[in-house]
């Protein structure tokens, strides 16, 4: 069975500190690997990642890829108040399991001013 | 571009009652997601359609939930009769397509659904 592992499960933090956000999965036929952020309404896409070891950057958020330790970082530096939210990563499957995503139980962050 | 629709936004029922919601993705996109969140967990896959047709819906539980997509653009998912378990935000995801080379994922607002 498909496996996903987010740690820390919340965190707490002021404006201004750096965060890192773990990922480790254990799926089948893995193809990719998505970032979303969820506040109080649907995810919203972050990432996406294919590669081992080539960053994505986006603003202040960034993640990495390692396929052969199966995890993901996603790192906020120079946090914000409107970093708020559950942050989820999703392995897709390929192969049969047509793109399946499963997802992690999310970190909830959140960050005071 | 529209984003995918859902209605409607809140739902209560008592259990052994049965509820419907609805979906409409963004344009052009192939695939179709339900997915169930419950509270303090991270989205569940329930079925994934491609165009009209079902790709997996191992995890639905199919003695009380159905759904259908039958033109390939919106699609409905019915719970008959609900549980108390069934208590989550039901939320439905479009992209393009699994052949496309665009994997990713957009969520409607979901529907909170609360069973007493």
């Amino acid at each position: 069975e498909d496996k996903v592992v987010q740690s820390p499960l919340s965190l707490v933090v002021h404006e201004g500190d750096t965060v890192t956000l773990n990922c480790s999965y254990e799926v089948t036929n893995f193809r990719s690997l998505l970032w979303y952020k969820q506040e109080k309404k649907a995810p919203t896409f972050l990432f996406m990642l294919t590669s081992s070891g080539i960053e994505k950057k986006s603003g202040r958020l960034s993640s990495i890829l390692d396929k052969k330790e199966l995890f993901s970082i996603l790192n906020i530096t120079a946090t914000q108040t409107g970093d708020s939210a559950v942050y989820l990563c999703a392995p897709r499957a390929g192969g049969t399991s047509y793109g399946k995503l499963t997802f992690g139980q999310g970190t909830i962050l959140t960050v005071h001013p | 571009e529209a984003g995918v629709a859902q209605s409607p936004r809140y739902k209560i029922i008592e259990k052994r009652q049965s509820v419907a919601f609805w979906c409409n993705p963004i344009s052009g996109h192939a695939t179709l997601y339900w997915y169930q969140q419950i509270l303090g967990q991270g989205p569940k896959l329930l079925i994934q359609f491609q165009n009209n047709g079902v790709v997996d819906d191992s995890q639905l539980p199919k003695d009380r939930f159905s759904a259908e997509r039958l033109k390939g653009v919106d699609s409905t998912l019915k719970i008959q009769p609900a549980k108390l378990e069934d208590s989550a935000v039901y939320l439905c995801a479009s992209s393009y397509g699994i052949t496309s080379g665009s994997e990713t994922q957009y969520f409607g607002p979901g529907t909170r659904l609360l069973v007493l």
